[in-house]
Order: structure tokens, then sequence, then C-alpha cells
């Protein structure tokens, strides 16, 4: 199994729905998680962080945590076409370095 | 404003001609690293640095070289580049040296070409 796997997409949602982008990781250690946007060819944008069980949420965002299941997802309420971008879930390993998963390719339609 | 920035942005270079791209961070941060970025491979770790004079190999170090003998700067060295490190590179920085356990802030990103 891999460290992090998403699916990679394309997600296709409605304007206004509520897109729901899943992460499964592998690491039971881990403690740190941590959802990035990516626009194309942009540099990737922290949007949450998330460290314990259970819901977080931030504006029209919630990360949720299981860690005895071994996934973090991210909810985006309200979804916007701005929202439209490539979606990170990463993973801190130990100290040292952040883990990436592949990304999933949310589309918002007007 | 608080920012990582990175120059070049864009490099078309030739096989075996040496370059760095600088990465400069404002935000005092304690932990740097670099990442190159393939489709199909995702964001992969190639050096990180916990503290100045401190820096230690990620996941796809070879063909590259780093330093930080300056708190605020973490340039990305390659000796002699090769095609197959034609990517796109992001500079990130993170106030706790353990910058792999918390939140890590990008650069702009520096899309290379090596023919």
């Amino acid at each position: 199994q891999k460290e992090v796997e998403q699916n990679s997409g394309p997600l296709s949602v409605p304007e206004g729905a509520i897109a729901s982008l899943n992460c499964t990781y592998s690491d039971r250690v881990s403690q740190s998680f941590f959802w990035y946007r990516q626009y194309s060819g942009k540099s990737p944008e922290l949007i949450m962080s998330i460290y314990s069980n259970g819901d977080k949420e931030d504006g029209r965002f919630t990360a949720q945590l299981n860690k005895a299941s071994q996934y973090v997802s991210l909810l985006i309420r309200d979804s916007q076409p701005s929202d439209s971008a490539t979606y990170l879930c990463a993973l801190g390993r130990g100290s040292e370095k952040l883990v990436f998963g592949k990304g999933t390719k949310l589309t918002v339609n007007p | 404003e608080a920012q990582v920035t990175q120059n070049p942005r864009y490099l078309i270079t030739v096989t075996g001609k040496k370059l760095t791209v600088t990465c400069s961070q404002n935000m005092n941060h304690e932990y740097m690293s670099w990442y190159r970025q393939d489709p199909g491979l995702g964001l992969r770790q190639i050096y990180y640095s916990m503290n100045v004079e401190v820096t230690d190999k990620g996941d796809v170090p070879e063909g590259y070289k780093v330093s930080r003998k300056e708190k605020r700067n973490f340039p990305l060295i390659l000796e002699s580049p090769s095609p197959n490190q034609t990517s796109l590179y992001f500079c990130a920085s993170s106030p706790e040296p353990s910058g792999g356990s918390y939140e890590q802030y990008f650069g702009p990103g520096t899309r290379l070409t090596v023919t």
C-alpha cells in the first residue's frame, strides 16, 4: 500500500454542492495531517491542518480525521468555481518531512 | 509580506551546465526543504534543513546539493544537470525545526528544463 493514497479524480461537482475529498494512509505513527490546494502551475497552498481525531472546521472547509481507520477527508461546502484545483493530502513523517499524496483534481461546474 | 521567494522562476539550460536555484524566506523559519513535482509522481522531497548548517537527504537527493549558511537562504545546486532533472521545483519553509510535523509554506516554484 502506498503511504498516502488519494483518488486522482477528476471529481466533478455542481456549484453550491458539497465536495468530498478522501485520503488514506498506511503509517499509523503519523500525528499530523494537512490539506493543500494547488492551482495548475502554481505552488501548493495550505488549507487545513488537523492533528487529533474528529472534525475541524474553517469557513467552508471541514477536515475530518479518523486515526483508527487511517483516513483523513476534506469537505468543501457551497463549492465555488474558484475551488476548482488539485487537492493534496499530506502527512508528517517524523520531524523530517511531509509525505504527499498525488492529489485529487476537483472541478466545480457553474 | 511574509513569503518564500525562489529565483529564477523559469530556466532552460543544457546538460552539464552547473546551476543554482535560490530560495529565501523572510519569516525567520527554522526548517526549509526542497521538493520536485513531476506528473504522475507527485511531490517528492529532495533535501531538507532543520537549522543553519544542518542539512539532510530526502527521498530523491541524487544529482543535487544544498547548503544552509544563513537561516533565511537555502539554495539548491545542480552540479551537472541532466534531462531527468527537468521538473517543477518548490522550496518550502516551516517555523518549527521539526517541519515535517508542522505546516509548511511553499515558494512560487521554479520550472527547470534541461536539454
